[in-house]
């Protein structure tokens, strides 16, 4: 079965600084990936997916990720952070069952 | 184009009692999956439907149960609640069942087991 690993249960920023949120995935099958993000009292938004294709997928708010197949990850960055991504990210990897799995999350805060 | 909607958005039940939660999908979307999130084990797949049918089901006792509608619309039931059942329980709904197929969110109901 597919699981996913989010390295750092919270991560801490400054305004302007990079983001950078880790994940690693475990398949039996070329997989299908996913970054959420939820904001407080918020279900999960969409950031971005891979499905196939090119490895760097871009998505809302400036974040992009970069499927590497031979480290199994899809981390998540931003150039530059916003006190606006202070939020919890989702990384959750699907496969031919569509049950996706999610990862514990990561609690980003922004310093300003 | 509505959202996922997800009635009630709060609630406060008894141990033993039992509750039902609803999701209305987005409009077309024949697809709906419910998670169970809690601080300490984060995201859990509770089961999927898709055209009334349920497609996957998670790793949880038999007191958890749920069915989908015509209309797609889906509802969860907990029997005998349990202190530990206090979540959030969130619905998606997609437009198929698929693995590449993007899940869209409801703000979720917040059930407290007291």
């Amino acid at each position: 079965a597919q699981s996913v690993t989010q390295l750092g249960s919270h991560v801490s920023v400054s305004e302007g600084a990079l983001v950078l949120l880790r994940c690693n995935y475990s398949s039996s099958v070329p997989p299908y990936l996913f970054w959420y993000v939820q904001y407080p009292n918020q279900g999960l938004q969409l950031l971005l997916k891979y499905t196939t294709g090119a490895t760097l997928v871009k998505g809302i708010n400036g974040f992009e990720a970069e499927f590497k197949k031979s480290e199994t990850s899809f981390h998540l960055t931003k150039p530059s952070a916003h006190m606006s991504d202070a939020a919890e990210y989702f990384c959750a990897v699907s496969d031919h069952n569509n049950d996706m799995r999610f990862g514990a999350g990561t609690r980003l805060t922004v310093k300003p | 184009k509505a959202g996922v909607t997800q009635t009630p958005r709060y609630l406060i039940k008894t141990r033993g009692q039992q509750v039902t939660l609803s999701c209305s999908p987005i409009s077309g979307h024949r697809s709906v999956s419910w998670y169970q999130q809690t601080p300490g084990q984060g995201l859990q797949f509770l089961f999927e439907y898709f055209s009334e049918t349920q497609r996957n089901k998670g790793n949880f006792p038999g007191r958890f149960s749920g069915r989908q509608f015509s209309n797609s619309r889906s509802e969860m039931n907990v029997s005998t609640l349990e202190l530990g059942d206090s979540a959030l329980y969130l619905c998606a709904s997609s437009p198929s069942t698929g693995w590449n197929t993007e899940a869209f969110f409801g703000q979720g109901t917040r059930l407290t087991v007291v």
